[in-house]
C-alpha cells in the first residue's frame, strides 16, 4: 500500500460545515495528490503537491483548499461543505521512475 | 485539454471468453497506466506503459500502447470470475505528473 493512510475513512457532515481530510505517507515521496471519485466520472484531480508548501490546482479545485506543511502529510479542506461534495476521496503518491501513482484506501464523505 | 475515453463502459461476458477494453486519449502522451478497482476498495496498479509499442502481460490480462493512434487496449483472455472489477486507464498530462483518468469499464464475468 506504499505506506499511505487516510483519515477519517468515513464521515457524515452537514452542509456549511468545514471538513478536513488527512493523507499521511511514511516514505517521503515528493508528489501527493487528492482525487474525488463519482459514478460515471472516474477519478478527477482536485489538488496536488510537489513538495512542502508547493501545491497546485487540478481540474475540480473549486470549493477545496490544501496544505502541506510536512512531507508526510497532505490535508484537503472543504471550507463550507456542500451536498455536491459528497464523494469518495482518494489520496495518492507518485513513485519515482515510472511515474506510477499509488492510492490510499479512500475516505467516503457524505454531506447532508 | 486532455480527454480520456474508455469503451465499453460496462461489459458483461461469460467465463472463458476473450474481450478487449479500449482507451483513447486526445493529445500526445507516451505514458499510460491501467488500474483495477474492486467494489468499495481503492485502485490497484496493473500496468505501466511508457513507450509506443509497449506491451505488458500479467496472467489473463495484456495491455498495449499505440501512441501514434493515441490508443491503449486491455485484452482479457479466457475470462474468469475473479477478473470482475472496474478497470481504469489513465494518461500522464505533460511533465507535471498529473493523471487524467477515463470513466472506467465495469467488467462482470458470468459463470
Amino acid at each position: 500500500d506504499a505506506g499511505i493512510t487516510q483519515s477519517p475513512r468515513h464521515k457524515v457532515t452537514e452542509t456549511g460545515t468545514p471538513v478536513t481530510l488527512r493523507c499521511h505517507q511514511t516514505e517521503n515521496h515528493r508528489y501527493m495528490y487528492w482525487y474525488r471519485q463519482d459514478p460515471g466520472h472516474g477519478l478527477r484531480l482536485i489538488h496536488y503537491s510537489y513538495g512542502v508548501k508547493d501545491t497546485d490546482k487540478g481540474e475540480v479545485s473549486d470549493g477545496y483548499s490544501v496544505s502541506r506543511s510536512k512531507t508526510e502529510d497532505f490535508l484537503l479542506t472543504l471550507e463550507s461543505a456542500t451536498s455536491s461534495q459528497t464523494s469518495v476521496y482518494f489520496c495518492a503518491i507518485r513513485l519515482p521512475g515510472a511515474n506510477e501513482q499509488f492510492f490510499g484506501p479512500g475516505t467516503r464523505l457524505t454531506v447532508l | 485539454e486532455l480527454k480520456v475515453e474508455q469503451n465499453p463502459l460496462f461489459l458483461s461476458m461469460q467465463e472463458g471468453k476473450n474481450y478487449t477494453i479500449y482507451c483513447n486519449y486526445s493529445t500526445t502522451s507516451d505514458r499510460l497506466y491501467w488500474y483495477r478497482q474492486d467494489p468499495g476498495k481503492s485502485l490497484e496498479s496493473l500496468f505501466v506503459l511508457l513507450s509506443n509499442g509497449a506491451v505488458k502481460q500479467e496472467g489473463r490480462l495484456m495491455a498495449s500502447l499505440d501512441t501514434k493512434a493515441r490508443l491503449s487496449t486491455l485484452h482479457i483472455t479466457a475470462a474468469v470470475h475473479d477478473l470482475s472489477a472496474t478497470y481504469f486507464c489513465a494518461v500522464d498530462m505533460d511533465s507535471s505528473y498529473k493523471l487524467i483518468f477515463g470513466s472506467g469499464t465495469r467488467l462482470l464475468v458470468r459463470p
